[in-house]
C-alpha cells in the first residue's frame, strides 16, 4: 500500500451503533488530520495530531472520538451519531515539520450514512 | 481568522476553451496558498502551491495560478481544458509555520465536449 488509505470506504450505521474509521499513512509523515466533507459546505477540519499528540479539536461533538496510537495510524470512533453526521470523512497526513507549507496527502475517504 | 472565498460554485466550459477559477483570501499578512482537485469518489490531490518567490506558480496537468497580494487573490487558470479536468477544485490557505489548511467551498468545473 502507498499513500494514505482509509477503511472502510462505505459505512451505514444506525444511531445507536458504535463503529470506527481507520486511516493509515505510508509516507513517514508526522501530522494527521480528520476532515468532514458535506455537500455545499467547506471541508471542516475536525482534529489534528502532531507526533501522536492532539493539537487541535475544532469543537467537534463528543460522539466523535479520535485516537492516534502512532504516527502512521489514526482512528475515528463513532457512537450515537445523528443523521446530520452523514458525510464523507477524509483523512490526510503531512510532514508536520516547523516552517509549514507542506502538502497534505489525502485518503479516498469513508462515505458514512447514519440512518 | 483566515477565510477563503470561491465565488463560483460551478463553472461550465467547453473542451479546449480557457478557464479561470477564482479564489480570494482574507488575510493581509503572509500566507501560503494552495489549489487542490478532487475527482469523483477520490480524496483531494495537490495541483499547486505558493509559498514565496515568483507570483506565477505552475502546477500539474497544465494548471497555473497567480498570487496577487494587493487583491488578496490566487486565481487558477488553464489555457485549454480537457474532459478529464471535470472535477471539484478547492482553494486553501495556511499560515506560515503550520501545515493546517483552511479551505474554500469549492468550484465544480464541468467540461463539455
Amino acid at each position: 500500500e502507498t499513500g494514505v488509505t482509509q477503511t472502510p470506504r462505505h459505512l451505514v450505521m444506525g444511531m445507536t451503533n458504535k463503529k470506527s474509521l481507520k486511516c493509515e499513512q505510508h509516507l513517514g509523515h508526522n501530522a494527521m488530520y480528520w476532515y468532514k466533507q458535506s455537500a455545499k459546505k467547506p471541508l471542516e477540519l475536525m482534529f489534528v495530531y502532531n507526533f501522536k499528540e492532539q493539537t487541535e479539536n475544532n469543537s467537534v461533538p463528543s460522539r466523535f472520538s479520535p485516537e492516534c496510537p502512532n504516527s502512521s495510524h489514526l482512528f475515528l470512533h463513532l457512537h450515537t451519531l445523528q443523521p446530520e453526521d452523514s458525510a464523507l470523512y477524509l483523512c490526510a497526513s503531512s510532514l508536520g515539520l516547523a516552517g509549514g507549507g507542506n502538502e497534505q496527502f489525502f485518503g479516498p475517504g469513508t462515505r458514512l450514512t447514519v440512518l | 481568522a483566515q477565510s477563503v472565498t470561491q465565488l463560483d460554485s460551478q463553472v461550465p466550459v467547453f473542451e479546449e476553451a480557457p478557464v479561470e477559477l477564482r479564489c480570494n483570501y482574507s488575510s493581509s499578512v503572509s500566507v501560503y496558498l494552495f489549489w487542490y482537485v478532487q475527482y469523483p469518489n477520490q480524496g483531494l490531490q495537490l495541483l499547486l502551491k505558493y509559498l514565496s518567490g515568483s507570483t506565477l506558480v505552475k502546477g500539474i496537468n497544465g494548471f497555473e495560478a497567480e498570487f496577487n497580494k494587493s487583491q488578496t487573490s490566487f486565481h487558477l487558470r488553464k489555457p485549454s481544458v480537457h474532459i478529464s479536468d471535470t472535477a471539484e477544485y478547492f482553494c486553501a490557505v495556511s499560515d506560515p509555520g503550520t501545515d493546517k489548511l483552511i479551505f474554500g467551498t469549492g468550484t465544480r468545473l464541468q467540461v463539455f465536449p
